[in-house]
């Protein structure tokens, strides 16, 4: 079965203060490793897709990750509106999950002022 | 930019009632799923369509059907709406299985 575990659940940083959450994954074949964004009350918001160890995908502050267990979602230099719940998700290839998103629990990032 | 838009925000329904998820996307995608988000849950898959009129059962259809009579617009439907539905539906579609999901804004259910 395909498993997506977020570390940390929670993260306070101060703003300025760099840091990573953690995406470790198992799964049958890995088609994809999705980032999101989700604020309270909204639909998540798509950050990013890696497909192969290796890759590295940058968007302002935001920089993911990926090798073949686990991907990274780098924050530098995080500012309060960076302060959100980060999802992380993976889509296996064939087999019974074709073209199902396994989601993580997220990591609800705080960053203060 | 891919939009994904869901019928209502939020929604109070009581015990029995029958209750219509609506959501439309405007970039021509072929497939497009229902989850629902419960507090240490996370996110899960309903039911999912790669076509139209095709279905396919998620990891949690009990209680609940689709409909899917236009390519752009995917219904989901509570028959008979139960209090362990209250929950934040979300809408997603993606161009491809292999390719991105982009998210509606989410329902908001409460079932009294």
């Amino acid at each position: 079965e395909d498993q997506v575990t977020q570390s940390p659940e929670a993260l306070r940083l101060q703003e300025g203060e760099s840091s990573s959450l953690n995406c470790s994954y198992t799964v049958s074949g890995l088609r994809g490793l999705f980032w999101y964004r989700q604020d309270p009350g909204k639909g998540p918001e798509f950050l990013f897709t890696l497909y192969s160890a290796g890759e590295e995908k940058e968007k302002e502050r935001l920089k993911a990750t990926l090798t073949k267990k686990e991907s990274f979602l780098h924050i530098t230099a995080p500012k309060p509106e960076d302060s959100a719940t980060y999802l992380c998700a993976v889509l296996a290839a064939g087999g019974t999950s074709y073209g199902k998103l396994t989601f993580g629990q997220g990591t609800i990032l705080t960053v203060h002022p | 930019d891919v939009k994904v838009t869901q019928s209502s925000r939020y929604l109070v329904k009581r015990t029995g009632e029958k209750v219509f998820l609506e959501c439309v996307q405007d970039m021509d995608h072929e497939n497009m799923f229902w989850y629902r988000q419960d507090p240490g849950l996370g996110l899960r898959l309903i039911y999912f369509s790669y076509d139209v009129k095709m279905k396919e059962k998620g990891d949690i259809p009990e209680g609940y059907s689709v409909s899917r009579e236009k390519k752009e617009r995917f219904s989901l439907i509570l028959e008979s709406a139960s209090t362990n539905q209250t929950s934040m539906y979300l809408c997603a579609s993606s161009e491809a299985v292999q390719e991105t999901q982009y998210f509606g804004p989410g329902t908001r259910l409460l079932v009294l």
